[in-house]
Order: structure tokens, then sequence, then C-alpha cells
């Protein structure tokens, strides 16, 4: 069975630029998360798809930051502009369905660096 | 509000004495606990879940984990260690009511040595 699968494996850019991330679950996979690992913290949540719906994006910057599931299946996470507090290791994250009680597959995650 | 507390940031263990890594929630309503294990350069892994049912639940690697909702702990543990079993480890939480959102603890660095 194949992964999680997340590019580019790392990005660097400059503040105010724009970067995107692209996640592809695990297949059958109802639910998608995308983490935000600041070096040192444990992931926190951006937002959840439950299908193409968001189930939370309640710590979404949303000034900033967009994501969507138009298809149900991938997934494209926005920064635009970055700032430097932005850099990070982003996560995406799926499960079978969203209940709460479901493991979550990881993929290897996208390594941001804005300089 | 949920949260997760992991309050060592390092545990130093020599090869084949037993580990534990602690974790204590805070949650509304009954809890879904999980651990997962992020080694260097991949993704976190899954080690075990609790839900309901025995305390003692059992995973990968021959790890396992109690359940204490007295002391709303979920510590992790291993009767005998590997060097091949350090790591970053991670403690989570959702709870059941009110929403499913997921909460890591911050993390605790596992070194055995050999």
């Amino acid at each position: 069975e194949a992964g999680v699968a997340q590019s580019p494996r790392y990005k660097i850019i400059e503040k105010r630029q724009s970067v995107a991330f692209w996640c592809n679950p695990i297949s059958g996979h109802a639910t998608l998360y995308w983490y935000q690992q600041i070096l040192g913290q444990g992931p926190k949540l951006l937002i959840q798809f439950q299908n193409n719906g968001v189930v939370d994006d309640s710590q979404l910057p949303k000034d900033r930051f967009s994501a969507e599931r138009l298809k149900g299946v991938d997934s494209t996470l926005k920064i635009q502009p970055a700032k430097l507090e932005d850099s990070a290791v982003y996560l995406c994250a799926s499960s079978l369905v969203g209940g709460g009680d479901n493991e979550q597959f990881f993929g290897p995650g996208t390594r941001l660096t804005v300089l | 509000a949920q949260s997760v507390a992991q309050p060592e940031d390092q545990v130093n263990v020599a090869e084949g004495n037993p580990l534990t890594v602690k974790c204590t929630y805070s949650v509304s309503g009954n809890p879904y606990l999980f651990w997962y294990v992020q080694y260097p350069n991949r993704g976190l892994q899954f080690l075990l879940k609790y839900i309901t049912g025995d305390n003692l639940v059992k995973g990968s690697y021959g790890f396992e984990a109690e359940f204490n909702k007295s002391q709303t702990s979920f510590h992790l543990k291993k009767p005998s260690a590997l060097v091949s079993d350090s790591a970053l480890y991670f403690c989570a939480v959702s709870g059941n009511t009110g929403g499913f959102k997921t909460i890591f603890g911050a993390g605790t660095r596992l070194f055995v040595k050999a």
C-alpha cells in the first residue's frame, strides 16, 4: 500500500514570496490533514478536510494561508505572502475517517525555510 | 480546551533496560489517546492508541501504554529498550465530544545507549 506522498521535500524562499505544497493521501482515505511543525514543537493542525469539505480550519492563518481539496483526493496548501515565522515542516496526513479514534498516516513532510 | 503535556524533553536509558515516556492530558469527555514516533528524516509513524476497554494497550515494536483515567496519564513503556528505539516520541489526544481535533504534545526525545 502506497503511503502519503508530499512534494516538494524541501523549499527555500524569501519573505513575501509565495509557495505551494502538494499532498496525495492514501487511497480510500476520506480525511486529510495539514499540520505545521515548528522546530522543537509538536505538529499543530492547520486544516482538516473530510472528502472535499473543510471540517476544521480554526488555526489556519487565513490572511496568508489557503488550502483546497477539490476532488476529495489530492490537496494543495499555499502560503502567500510568506513570513519568516512560517519556516517549519509542513506535514500532510490522512485517515480512513475523521472520527477522532482513527490513527493518522503521515507523509515525509516539506521543510520550508523563509529567508 | 484539550491539551497534552510531555514533561520530559529527553529520556536517556541504557539498552536492555525498561523505558517510560510520560504523557498527561486534559480533554472534555472521554479521550482518544495516541503515541506516534518520528525517526530522523522520516514522517511520524503510528505506534498505538487507546479508545476504550483494557487500560493496557499494546502496539508496534514491543511498545505498550497504560491509560490511567484518575491520573489523566497515558505513559509509553517498553520492557527492554533497543538502540534502534532512539527517536522522537509524540503523545496526542482527541476528544469524542465537541469535535475531534487531534492535539499533539511537544515531543520527548529518547536516547538509548548501547
